[in-house]
């Protein structure tokens, strides 16, 4: 079974360019995560959608950044306009409900590591 | 919001040998999950092993187990016969079992080197 696909891998842009993300979840999937990975901060949530609908954006760090899911196998996380301070690893990781408080881990992606210049 | 501690930066270990890592979290939650995550320098996330709270017994897969200490807030992770290809950051994962709450607050890792 194919895993989470996240693309690019690897992403170097000058500051002030448009960066779009994608992520493509595991299918059947009802959760997807979009986290951020720095050596400062660790691993920090961005944010997590249900079913397509966000849930929870409060790690957005600002108005530059933003995330949709239009369908349930794809999602993009967009930052226009880039700032140095945006670069980090970036993760999607997806997982299923299952049973009501079932601990049905996430699955991550191979992350893109985004460099702006 | 649940926070999680790893108070051990790096860590090393010799081929073969037993190592913990540590791991203690603050919550008000009574149930919740813990996770370990492997990241290596290929940078993947690899669930190493997860507990539930309302379990007492200490999970474990293959040469890795948990000591789960509840009252405490303690979730330390027991590598045995240590390998070379265990080096890597190993995170500390909690999560809520509540529906709002699905997403993972993290450790910030501890390295874990392996000597031959």
């Amino acid at each position: 079974d194919a895993g989470v696909i996240q693309s690019p891998r690897h992403e170097v842009t000058e500051m002030g360019q448009e960066v779009t993300l994608r992520c493509k979840p595991i299918s059947g999937h009802d959760y997807l995560f979009w986290y951020r990975q720095t050596m400062m901060r660790g691993l920090e949530l961005l944010i997590y959608f249900n079913n397509n609908v966000p849930i929870d954006d409060s790690g957005m760090p600002e108005d530059r950044f933003s995330a949709k899911m239009p369908n349930a196998s794809f999602s993009t996380l967009k930052i226009q306009p880039s700032e140095p301070r945006d670069s980090a690893v970036y993760f999607c990781a997806s997982s299923s409900t299952g049973r009501l408080h079932s601990n049905q881990p996430q699955h991550f992606g191979d992350g893109t590591r985004l460099s702006i210049l | 919001a649940q926070t999680v501690t790893q108070s051990q930066p790096e860590m090393s270990v010799q081929e073969a040998e037993t190592v913990t890592l540590s791991c203690t979290y603050d919550t008000s939650e009574s149930d919740y999950y813990l996770f370990w995550y492997k990241q290596p320098p290929s940078r993947q996330m690899i669930l190493v092993i997860r507990q539930e709270a309302y379990k007492q017994q200490n999970a474990t897969e293959n040469r890795f187990s948990v000591n789960f200490q509840k009252a405490a807030k303690s979730f330390s992770l027991k590598i045995s016969d240590s390998q070379l290809g265990d080096a890597a950051m190993y995170f500390c994962a909690y999560r809520s079992a509540f529906d709002s709450g699905y997403a993972l607050n993290f450790g910030k890792g501890t390295s874990l080197l392996v000597t031959p």
